[in-house]
């Protein structure tokens, strides 16, 4: 069992480079999250998709995008890396979403990026 | 706005110690609440969740007690183990805003032999 798959686990980036974090499932889960996790600052979201070519903003959007032609992957891109980037950042997935509160997310071993 | 709000870290405990976690949350509606754990170098499981008032969770030994009177979400353990040793997230649920989680800042436990 996958889970959920995120590639890749380390990124160093100079300021302007731009680059796409990737981010699979193999549980046929129908909503993906992207977080970013500051040091003592708990998660953030950044985007989320409710299903194949749906997404939409989350609190961090600026300076990423995303997208989601399949329901497998929900990749996140980032055209023009800025110090305040560095962070680790986690892809999350559940079923049917989080609305009924009985179903929960699956998260990724994260992606650890540094712009410098 | 919705928030959490948990205890400031690091707690550093003895094996077989009573660990105490804080977490109290502003929302409105009714939400969910949910603890998640992060063991070193992992991404996030999860641990434990509530999704109503006076609602009991519970996981590897931890509990918590969903309390809508004081807005909180306490995660207890009667005796820690070393393999505790994590960093724990307080989370809510948003219900009207695309099953949105919202996280607490963390608080990281150190459990010594």
């Amino acid at each position: 069992n996958a889970g959920v798959t995120q590639t890749p686990k380390f990124r160093i980036l100079k300021i302007g480079q731009s680059m796409t974090l990737q981010c699979a499932q193999d549980m046929n889960h129908n909503y993906m999250y992207w977080y970013r996790q500051d040091p003592g600052m708990g998660l953030k979201l950044i985007y989320y998709s409710v299903g194949a070519g749906i997404t939409d903003k989350g609190e961090v959007p600026n300076g990423y995008n995303v997208s989601r032609s399949t329901t497998e992957d929900f990749p996140l891109r980032l055209e023009l890396a800025a110090p305040s980037q560095t962070s680790v950042y986690f892809c999350a997935s559940s079923y049917s979403g989080l609305v009924s509160g009985n179903t929960e997310a699956f998260f990724g071993q994260g992606t650890r990026l540094t712009v410098v | 706005g919705n928030s959490v709000t948990q205890m400031e870290g690091p707690v550093t405990l003895s094996e077989e110690a009573f660990l105490t976690i804080n977490c109290t949350y502003t929302a409105t509606g009714y939400p969910s609440l949910f603890w998640y754990v992060q063991y070193p170098g992992e991404g996030l499981q999860l641990l434990l969740k509530a999704t109503k008032a006076d609602d009991k969770g519970s996981n590897k030994g931890f509990e918590a007690t969903y309390r809508k009177e004081t807005t909180s979400f306490h995660l207890e353990k009667g005796s820690v183990q070393v393999s505790d040793s994590a960093v724990y997230f307080c989370a809510l649920l948003i219900y009207n805003q695309g099953g949105k989680l919202i996280f607490g800042q963390g608080t990281e436990l150190s459990v010594k032999p």
